[in-house]
């Protein structure tokens, strides 16, 4: 059974830096893209990020390019996203999920809950 | 970016009715059109992927369809476990977007 668990979520001041894991299990995890989407509260989803399978590429929307770094480490089958330079709209539920065909997310985790505030 | 907008926002419904729910990209996708459900602890679940194919363990009640910019959901026959958050996806186009969802209430 796919499962995807993430941590690391908290309340954060803006400006500063977290960093956010998702373990996975019951598949190759070297062997699938990555991704990781959002929601803020009461809101749709967003894609925040994705990595392929060896980490060498990476991808981001323009939202989040230049904060937030996804990477991950395949011996460990371990999934990360670091985020810097916090703002209050980052606040959200960050999903783990793992990719199918294209940026279709075939499997979610339970999400975890960051909330940037002062 | 595509945008895409789901209607209606909240629908209305009773056990064993059937409904459908409406995605619209602003620009073709070619199929590249995805449901997902979203239930009230926010376990969120795929349900199909480009346009009309189910996820392994998806009941048969859901089904997709649609064509160019037009894409729908429909459930054939509601569930009490039905009741949830809908959304679509588009992956035709960088970056993936999402609709705006779509809240499915008992009536």
């Amino acid at each position: 059974e796919v499962q995807l668990v993430e941590s690391g979520g908290g309340l954060v001041q803006p400006g500063r830096s977290l960093k956010l894991s998702c373990a996975a299990s019951g598949f190759t995890f070297s062997n699938y893209y990555m991704a990781w989407v959002r929601q803020a509260p009461k809101k749709g989803l967003e894609w925040v990020a994705t990595i392929s399978t060896s980490g060498s590429r990476t991808y981001y929307p323009d939202s989040v390019k230049g904060r937030f770094t996804i990477s991950r480490d395949n011996a460990k089958s371990s999934l990360y996203l670091q985020m810097n330079s916090l703002k209050s709209e980052d606040t959200a539920t960050y999903y783990c999920a793992r990719q199918g065909h294209r940026y279709w997310f075939a499997y979610w985790g339970q999400g975890t809950l960051v909330t940037v505030s002062s | 970016d595509i945008q895409m907008t789901q209607s209606p926002s909240s629908l209305p419904a009773s056990l064993g009715e059937r409904v459908t729910i409406s995605c619209r990209a602003s620009q073709g996708i070619s199929n590249n059109l995805n449901w997902y459900q979203q239930k009230p602890d926010g376990t969120i679940k795929p349900l199909i992927y480009y346009t009309s194919n189910l996820q392994s363990g998806v009941p048969s009640r859901f089904s997709g369809s649609g064509s160019g910019t037009d894409y729908s959901l429909t459930i054939s026959s509601l569930e009490p476990e039905d009741f949830a958050m809908y959304y679509c996806q588009q992956d035709a186009s960088f970056p993936p977007t999402f609709g705006g969802g779509t809240k499915l209430e008992l009536k």
